[in-house]
């Protein structure tokens, strides 16, 4: 099984400011990688696919990199709307055995 | 509009069985695969199976291989995950999710809770 490592647990970044998320593989997905977010109460929702490239609708500010083993979610100017928790999945493995992050909880500093 | 509606949901004894029911809308649900993922409370996601658009290729979790079983009726617009043999780690809200064609999920329901207590 690939076991998906996001760091850090908890990230503390006031409005406006930039967010940094990482999500570490056990083994290469090449870019077979999608970020959600997760609001209190309510279903995941798709940011992110191909490790870089924005889901429908998703704003500009979201952005996507990384291959293989390691991966960045970064919010340039974070807003009020975007403190949730974030999850990154891969969806490398044949036959499929998807694995999520535990999560990386954003919250306002 | 575009969504996914799960039901079935409840409070059941360990041992016990219960079928959960994903309602597409707005869609044509026989285009996607389709998944079910589930959440512990407080806890991450976990994907539990994936079911192609025919039926023809079905998967599971390891940890659930023989006591869940996931189907669809695509005349019905509808998924399931039939599971059986209940345990206490069970417990958790399960979401239905639509494959997007690249085996991300870009459409999730809003999740039943499945509760299994003595």
């Amino acid at each position: 099984e690939i076991v998906m490592t996001q760091s850090p647990a908890t990230l503390s970044v006031s409005p406006g400011e930039r967010a940094t998320l990482s999500c570490r593989a056990s083994q290469s997905v090449s870019t077979n990688l999608a970020w959600y977010q997760q609001k209190p109460g309510q279903a995941p929702r798709l940011l992110m696919y191909s490790a870089s490239i924005r889901a429908t609708g998703i704003p500009p500010r979201f952005s996507g990199s990384g291959s293989g083993t390691e991966f960045t979610l970064t919010i340039s100017s974070l807003q009020s709307e975007d403190f949730a928790v974030y999850y990154c999945q891969q969806y490398d493995t044949w036959p499929p055995a998807y694995t999520f992050g535990q999560g990386t909880k954003l919250e306002i500093k | 509009d575009v969504q996914l509606v799960e039901s079935g949901g409840g409070l059941v004894k360990p041992g016990q069985s219960l079928r959960l029911s994903c309602a597409a809308s707005g869609f044509t649900l026989k285009t996607y695969s389709m998944n079910w993922v589930r959440q512990a409370p407080g806890k991450g996601l976990e994907w539990v199976s994936s079911i192609s658009t025919s039926s023809s290729a079905i998967f599971y979790a390891e940890s659930l291989k023989g006591r869940f079983t996931i189907s669809r009726d695509n005349a019905k617009n509808s998924l399931y995950l039939q599971m059986s043999s209940l345990r206490a780690d069970d417990t958790a809200v399960y979401y239905c999710a639509r494959d997007r064609g690249d085996s991300s999920l870009d459409l999730w329901g809003q999740g039943t809770l499945v509760t299994v207590s003595s």
